[in-house]
């Protein structure tokens, strides 16, 4: 079946611009989770959405960072006015429910380079 | 609070040779184990985690990793390696109570022909 894909696969930008990062969970799957993957900081939680909850943003690193998810499915990931320290690849993952015990499965992920 | 150490920063077998790849974690409560393995330029994938029960966990493509309560440890183990194999591995954990995970900072594993 089809996993989590993420859009696009590659980003390169200007520092200053914004960018959005787009996260198609596995079907039927209610929990979705962005982490952040750079040299500096290893992997790094940013966001968890679960159903119709309030989102945990407590791993967002700066307020250039919000995310959304829109009818319980595909999130955008936001950042306003991109800083060079923001390149890293952010993965996103989904898992069934949201439990501690459940896997989360891990989109490609999105490769942003900010110039 | 809960996170992960990864000791080595890469491992380098001979094919058909043992691959170990050490894993020491910390939480509050009882933890959640993940392994997962990432080739370059591509997302995790999933390869084995313990929950509760038996100590010893199989997994993917071979791997099967050993939780040890006392030594706060889950190493991955593959009793033969391929070439294949080669990629970096990140160990993770989940306290019982929480939702994300706390990564390692990953292994690099060669495995050399």
């Amino acid at each position: 079946g089809a996993g989590v894909s993420q859009s696009p696969s590659n980003k390169v930008t200007e520092k200053g611009k914004d960018v959005e990062l787009r996260c198609d969970p596995i079907s039927g799957h209610t929990a979705l989770y962005w982490y952040r993957q750079s040299l500096g900081q290893g992997l790094e939680f940013l966001i968890y959405f679960q159903g119709n909850s309030a989102p945990d943003k407590s791993g967002l690193p700066s307020d250039r960072f919000s995310a959304e998810r829109t009818g319980g499915s595909v999130s955008t990931l936001t950042i306003q006015r991109t800083q060079q320290e923001d390149s890293a690849v952010y993965l996103c993952a989904s898992s069934l429910i949201g439990l501690a015990r459940e896997t989360q499965y891990f989109g490609p992920g999105t490769r942003l380079l900010v110039l | 609070a809960q996170s992960v150490a990864q000791p080595e920063d890469q491992v380098n077998v001979a094919e058909g040779n043992p691959l170990t790849v050490k894993c020491t974690y910390s939480v509050s409560g009882n933890p959640y184990l993940f392994w997962y393995v990432q080739y370059p330029n591509r997302g995790l994938q999933f390869l084995l985690k313990y929950i509760t029960g038996d100590n010893l966990v199989k997994g993917s493509y071979g791997f099967e990793a050993e939780f040890n309560k006392s030594q706060t440890s889950f190493h991955l183990k593959k009793p033969s390696a391929l070439v294949s194999d080669s990629a970096l591995y990140f160990c993770a954990v989940r306290d019982e109570d929480d939702y994300k995970l706390s990564f390692g900072a990953g292994t690099t594993v060669t495995v050399r022909a």
